[in-house]
């Protein structure tokens, strides 16, 4: 059964520093998300992406967070100058048409030190 | 704006005990509605989800849930515990107004014991 990916498994950055966080929906799907949750914490929104642009995007995606799709088949996380409070789990999901339930990698965990 | 609370954030049942898992959400427009599982270090498993027609689905490992509007309920369950089944077990609802984003509950942690 096809699978989104998610690398790394584990990042650890400095606070401070920017990080990509990586992603491969799966190859047919045509919406892209970014979930990410805050250990103890519910699953929050972040981002969702279709045909090449931003369709929705949460309080918590400010100017610190961007997306990309610079392929046919990868979807990035940029956070710049990370900070503390960024470390969390961070999933990526995709979907099909209407309808279709969003499928989720297993996360990429990042730890800001 | 769209909500969801799971009553009970742990969950302890005996092994071949039925399995009740709570979920109520808020919504403006009809709901789509969903139960994704959580293991251990990996991501979230679709169990089920209910979009329209019948109210009553039925998901993957032997998982139901009911979906009752007069109740704003889609509670989760399942007639007989197994091990294998201790996880974390999410609900989540989403608007297709709003590119269909999920919002969460805070998670049920469910726990067998033997």
């Amino acid at each position: 059964e096809p699978e989104v990916t998610q690398t790394p498994s584990h990042q650890v950055t400095q606070m401070g520093q920017e990080v990509i966080l990586r992603c491969v929906p799966i190859s047919n799907h045509l919406y892209f998300y970014w979930y990410r949750q805050i250990l103890g914490q519910k699953v929050e929104f972040l981002v969702s992406f279709y045909n090449n642009e931003i369709s929705e995007k949460s309080e918590i995606f400010d100017d610190q967070f961007s997306v990309e799709r610079p392929d046919g088949s990868n979807f990035t996380l940029k956070i710049r100058s990370t900070k503390l409070e960024d470390s969390a789990m961070y999933f990526c999901a995709s979907r099909g048409e209407s309808n279709q339930p969003q499928h989720f990698g297993d996360g990429t965990r990042l730890s800001i030190l | 704006a769209q909500s969801v609370t799971q009553l009970g954030s742990h969950v302890s049942v005996s092994e071949g005990a039925l399995v009740l898992l709570r979920c109520n959400y808020s919504s403006s427009v009809p709901p789509y509605l969903f139960w994704y599982v959580q293991y251990p270090n990996q991501g979230l498993q679709l169990l089920l989800k209910y979009t329209t027609g019948a109210t009553l689905v039925k998901g993957i490992n032997g998982f139901e849930a009911e979906f009752k509007k007069s109740e704003t309920s889609f509670h989760l369950t399942k007639p007989s515990a197994h091990m294998s089944d201790a996880a974390e077990y999410f609900c989540a609802v989403s608007d297709e107004n709003a590119g269909n984003m999920l919002t969460f509950g805070g998670g049920t942690r469910l726990m067998v014991k033997p």
